[in-house]
């Protein structure tokens, strides 16, 4: 069974600190991995993704990934009330159609 | 910006009924997916869908459910018999190169079997 981990949280920063939320999957093979926001009662939204080994950055968010390790995570910056979700990690498994998500890590955001 | 749209955001139905969910992706992608969220729990993969034939499905994806793309633009997903554990949200998604690039989810519909 391919399997995405996260730990659950809820992590709680205060506003301004850095968030950083981490994964590690099972399917050595997996090249494809992604963030997404998600929340409460909403759904997913893309947030980033990253295919190498290394660090990509967008604005506030900064994706690392670890292949050897089998490791993404997700930093923020400066973070605000707004930022306040569950962040799923996802990962394609290989040879698939089907993206597999982790069961999300609740940050909150205090003022 | 383009949208994934699904209706209805939700509905209720009797357990042992037949209900459809609609959803249009967006235009110009090619690969069509269903996901449902039981509350509080992991987004779950149930199928997808490409060229107009399922591509892969899951476990979850038993003969009770199938998928339709009727006309170029809606993507069903009917539940045939509705069991009390179908209850849950249940998000379409799209995207243009089998999900390489992420996904689109809709907005989603809230299915409550009673």
């Amino acid at each position: 069974q391919k399997e995405v981990e996260q730990n659950s949280g809820p992590l709680s920063v205060p506003e301004g600190a850095i968030a950083s939320l981490n994964c590690t999957y099972s399917d050595r093979g997996s090249q494809s991995f992604f963030w997404y926001r998600q929340y409460s009662g909403k759904s997913p939204e893309l947030i980033m993704s990253i295919y190498s080994n290394g660090d990509k950055e967008d604005g506030r968010f900064t994706a690392q990934l670890n292949k050897a390790s089998q490791y993404v995570s997700l930093l923020i910056r400066d973070s605000q009330p707004s930022d306040s979700a569950t962040y799923l990690c996802a990962v394609i498994i290989t040879g698939g159609f089907k993206t597999i998500f982790g069961a999300g890590t609740r940050l909150f955001v205090k003022a | 910006e383009p949208e994934v749209t699904q209706t209805p955001s939700h509905q209720v139905t009797q357990m042992g009924q037949e209900v459809i969910l609609r959803c249009v992706p967006i235009s110009n992608h090619l690969y069509f997916y269903w996901y449902r969220q039981i509350l509080g729990q992991k987004v779950e993969f149930l199928v997808s869908f490409y060229n107009n034939e399922i591509s892969e499905k899951s476990e979850i994806f038993d003969d009770q459910f199938s998928v339709e793309r009727p006309d170029g633009s809606n993507f069903t997903l009917k539940i045939r018999s509705t069991k009390l554990e179908d209850s849950a949200m249940y998000f379409c998604a799209s995207s243009e190169a089998g999900g390489s690039y992420g996904y689109t989810f809709g907005s989603g519909t809230r299915l409550t079997v009673v």
